[in-house]
């Protein structure tokens, strides 16, 4: 099994200022990688996808980079309504998720 | 319009099975890998296994084989998972998620959840 490690845990950050998050992989897992956003009692919305491509209506401040076994969420300028949990999740073989970086409001 | 419409909450003792539907619309059905995700109260997601309908195949994470079945209706686009053998540790939402079949089990859409409840 493919485990993903992220970090940190928690970002406390005010809005307007820069997110960058943090997913490792315990071996390659080439670009198979998504992001996703959560918010309390909804459920995971894809925002990035194959390491660098935005789903479909995300904002162009929310980019993902990486290949391999690092990978980076980066949201350039936090929104109020950024404030949430955000997950990794490798495809590369069966699908497994990271434990997640809560970005919370300082 | 792509929409996963889960069955309602459920509330189960230990030791019981829990079967959860999922109906999928917007789409052709055979395009598609269903998979069954779980979360747990403040835990994050986990993958239990998933369907490829137009070839009738089906893949499980490790921790879940023998204990859950995805079963899928191509007549009425829906979805099944089984999980037996209920504990506290099942009680959790359960989503229902759609990818392109041929993208092992990506999870684009996301259905609304389901919660089951395991308590004695």
């Amino acid at each position: 099994e493919i485990v993903l490690t992220q970090s940190p845990a928690t970002l406390s950050l005010s809005p307007g200022e820069r997110a960058t998050l943090s997913c490792r992989a315990s071996q390659s897992v080439d670009t198979y990688l998504v992001w996703f956003q959560q918010k309390p009692g909804q459920a995971p919305r894809p925002l990035i996808f194959d390491a660098s491509n935005r789903a479909t209506g995300i904002p162009a401040r929310f980019s993902g980079s990486g290949s391999g076994t690092d990978f980076t969420l980066t949201i350039s300028s936090l929104e109020p309504e950024d404030f949430a949990v955000y997950y990794c999740q490798q495809r590369s073989t069966w699908p497994t998720f990271g434990g997640g970086t809560k970005i919370e409001m300082k | 319009q792509v929409q996963l419409l889960q069955s309602g909450t459920e509330v189960k003792k230990p030791g019981s099975s829990v079967k959860v539907s999922c109906k999928a619309s917007g789409g052709t059905f055979n395009n598609y890998a269903f998979s069954w995700v779980r979360q747990a109260p403040g835990q994050g997601p986990e993958w239990m296994g998933g369907i490829i309908p137009v070839f009738g195949t089906t893949k499980y994470a490790q921790k879940f084989q023998g204990r859950v079945n995805i079963t899928a209706d191509e007549s009425t686009t829906t979805i099944y998972m089984e999980v037996s053998s209920l504990s506290s540790d099942d009680t959790a939402v359960f989503y229902c998620t759609r990818g392109k079949w041929s993208s092992n089990y990506a999870m684009d859409v996301w259905g609304q959840g389901t919660t089951v409840i395991v308590s004695s």
